[in-house]
């Protein structure tokens, strides 16, 4: 599976967009990229996956650069629950092995 | 009940106890997922099975022991722990087929003295 780089943190202000960012450029063709989050002390929460179309979902937009090499998590109007370590993994759709990085510390702040 | 519950929720337990944790999905999956989460570590897959039949052991030492009796119920099962065996563990299912979409239980926080 192709490794993924995210940044360690960022910050969102309540009811902005929270766009965070993920770069798997050395991901395959067959492989799709995985969104989730887990907040405090809960279990992981899947959010979103897609390979190379742009994705939408009552939770969230996934946006995929067309050479594949990147993506980005869009959270349409952050609120102080959105909250969460977010993880973006890359994977082949039928392994179930999850490869879980350190992932993104969002703080959404009033 | 709905999606995957975990019992206990907590745990404490000595090195020479011998204790289960219990995971149950209700969501029609036939895979499911053992991980550990240790404090600043990111989550270790522990355990595979699908179809009720171990796929994977991601070289788990043999004092963790799973058992998956059906496809709604997976166990872990715990003897001679030792003190960095403290951690979260979570259990997952999927569909087979769709492997890497996967939905998690809360966690069996585990202290082990």
């Amino acid at each position: 599976d192709a490794k993924t780089t995210q940044p360690t943190s960022m910050d969102c202000a309540e009811g902005r967009a929270a766009n965070l960012p993920c770069n798997h450029s050395t991901i395959s063709g067959n492989e799709y990229v995985y969104w989730y989050r887990q907040i405090h002390s809960q279990g992981p929460q899947y959010i979103i996956h897609g390979l190379k179309n742009n994705e939408t979902n009552e939770m969230a937009s996934l946006i995929i650069t067309e050479d594949r090499k990147s993506s980005t998590l869009i959270l349409p109007h952050a609120t102080l629950r959105d909250t969460a370590v977010y993880y973006c993994i890359s994977g082949s759709g039928n392994t179930g092995k999850l490869i879980f990085g350190q992932g993104t510390t969002l703080q959404v702040k009033p | 009940e709905t999606g995957v519950t975990q019992t206990p929720r907590h745990l404490v337990m000595g090195m020479t106890n011998k204790k289960s944790l219990k995971c149950e999905q209700h969501l029609g999956h036939n895979a499911m997922y053992w991980y550990k989460q240790s404090a600043k570590k990111p989550l270790e897959l522990m355990f595979v099975y699908s179809l009720e039949e171990r796929v994977e052991n991601n070289s788990v030492p043999s004092r963790f022991s799973p058992e998956c009796p059906n496809s709604s119920h997976l166990f872990l099962h715990l003897h001679t722990l030792q003190p960095e065996d403290s951690a979260l563990y979570l259990c997952a299912s999927s569909q087979q087929g769709a492997g890497e979409t996967q939905y998690f239980g809360p966690g069996t926080r585990l202290l082990v003295l």
